[in-house]
């Protein structure tokens, strides 16, 4: 299965701190995305990564990607109460990109 | 503003008994996908729609059937719903212009969650 892991399962901080979470994926891909889901609601997309990028920014979020690794981390700057939520990589298959397969999360709880 | 919106938010229903789940979506795209989420799961997808074209996940039970009389709509059947299948159903859809949904963002409506009595 191409399913991810992300790591940590859990992460709580502090308020203004940095969070960083990682995803690792098994196959080849094409590109690789990072969603946010808050309790209750619908997956929101929050930014994307080709296999030939190694890195991207989009505000205070920061994405890097690694594919002799298989690995993915995303970065949260100066995190604030909003940020709580569920972050899912998502990746697709290199042959035959229809549908993504999600990553386990990673549940980040920011502390006020 | 375009969205995707899923009706009911909360839909109850009981063991056996036929349920609907709908899907709505202003965004004109091509591929819908219906997810089901359990608590502190991944979405796992379980068939999807690229244009009228249906493709079922390997896994999916045979109990779970979709229907797209359209590109705004798309319909989730569970014939017979068991306790298993109490959980968080998501519709999500995408465009592809010819290079694949890869590369583009699914965009989910806030989903419908399904408990079994």
């Amino acid at each position: 299965s191409q399913q991810g892991e992300e790591d940590p399962q859990a992460l709580s901080i502090q308020e203004g701190e940095n969070a960083t979470m990682n995803c690792s994926y098994k196959t080849s891909i094409n590109n690789l995305q990072w969603y946010r889901q808050n309790s209750g609601r619908g997956l929101v997309h929050l930014i994307l990564i080709r296999s030939n990028e190694r890195e991207k920014h989009s505000g205070r979020l920061r994405v890097t990607l690694d594919t002799s690794k298989k690995s993915s981390s995303l970065l949260i700057t100066a995190s604030r109460a909003a940020d709580t939520a569920s972050y899912f990589c998502a990746t697709d298959a290199y042959f035959g990109n229809e549908k993504l397969t999600f990553g386990t999360g990673t549940r980040l709880t920011i502390i006020p | 503003d375009a969205m995707v919106i899923q009706n009911p938010r909360y839909q109850v229903t009981q063991f056996g008994k036929p349920v609907t789940l709908s899907c709505s979506q202003t965004l004109n795209h091509n591929v819908m996908y219906w997810y089901q989420q359990k608590s502190s799961q991944a979405p796992k997808l379980l068939f999807h729609y690229y244009d009228k074209d249906f493709n079922n996940e390997a896994d999916t039970p045979d109990n779970f059937q979709s229907r797209r009389p359209n590109t705004s709509f798309c319909f989730l059947d569970i014939r017979s719903p068991g306790l298993g299948d109490a959980a968080m159903y998501l519709c999500a859809t995408s465009r592809d212009s010819g290079t694949g949904v890869g590369n583009q963002p699914q965009h989910f409506g806030d989903g419908t969650r399904l408990s079994i009595l």
